[in-house]
């Protein structure tokens, strides 16, 4: 099955600097990549969604200049978390859409800000 | 109003049992719906899709009510791996994004 390979698994950072989340298809080419997030005992919240080739879309709230998404080719997109602050300290994960409607997610990035 | 609202438990069942889990969606316009399972802050992971004629994999079976906007799902004979926490999910109405419920937290119990 079609399958997104995301990386870090997790990662603890330095408040101030900043982090790259990628994510690759592995075997398909994702045109749509969305980002969610999730906090402790929330629902996980679209941030973005980016398309190849194009600038992402973001969610109202989400702060473009502060989380960088580049989709430059089908199989990789990454998000750049920028001056990272504790607050940003939460739960990444990418999905692509399939064809024929069906998602496949990222395993997801668990990001400390310390 | 969220976009999709679920109980968020937690169910202690025990094993063998059946539990059935609610969830409501506000934007009519939705056209797919699903539940995952997520397990530990995981990715979440595809159950089953929703279909308006309800639809049954195993123990699971899930039911559309489109005039109410009310989504089911219900697991007979419950097992110790079904404890996980189980995500109501409808798309959005343009750009195939998803909106997710809290989830509803099932811990199934010897």
């Amino acid at each position: 099955g079609a399958v997104v390979s995301q990386h870090p698994s997790w990662v603890i950072c330095k408040s101030g600097t900043s982090v790259k989340i990628e994510c690759r298809s592995l075997d398909f080419q994702a045109t749509t990549m969305f980002w969610y997030r999730q906090f402790p005992k929330q629902s996980l919240m679209l941030m973005a969604t980016s398309n190849e080739g194009s600038k992402a879309t973001y969610e109202q709230g989400v702060e473009k200049d502060k989380f960088l998404i580049n989709h430059a080719s089908l199989t990789l997109s990454t998000l750049t978390v920028t001056s990272a602050h504790p607050e940003d300290s939460s739960f990444y994960i990418c999905s692509a859409s399939m064809q024929g409607g069906g998602y496949t997610f990222g395993s997801g990035t668990r990001l400390t800000v310390v | 109003r969220k976009e999709v609202e679920q109980d968020p438990g937690p169910f202690n069942v025990p094993e063998g049992a059946t539990v059935a889990f609610n969830c409501t969606y506000s934007n009519s316009a939705s056209q797919s719906f699903f539940w995952y399972r997520q397990d530990c802050r995981k990715e979440p992971k595809l159950l089953m899709s929703v279909y308006s004629s309800g639809n049954e994999d195993g123990r699971f079976t899930a039911q559309l009510n489109r005039a109410s906007q009310y989504i089911s799902l219900l697991i007979r004979d419950s097992k110790l791996s079904d404890s996980a926490t189980y995500l109501c999910v409808v798309n959005r109405n343009s750009g195939y994004a998803l909106n997710f419920g809290k989830g509803t937290s099932l811990l199934v119990t010897p």
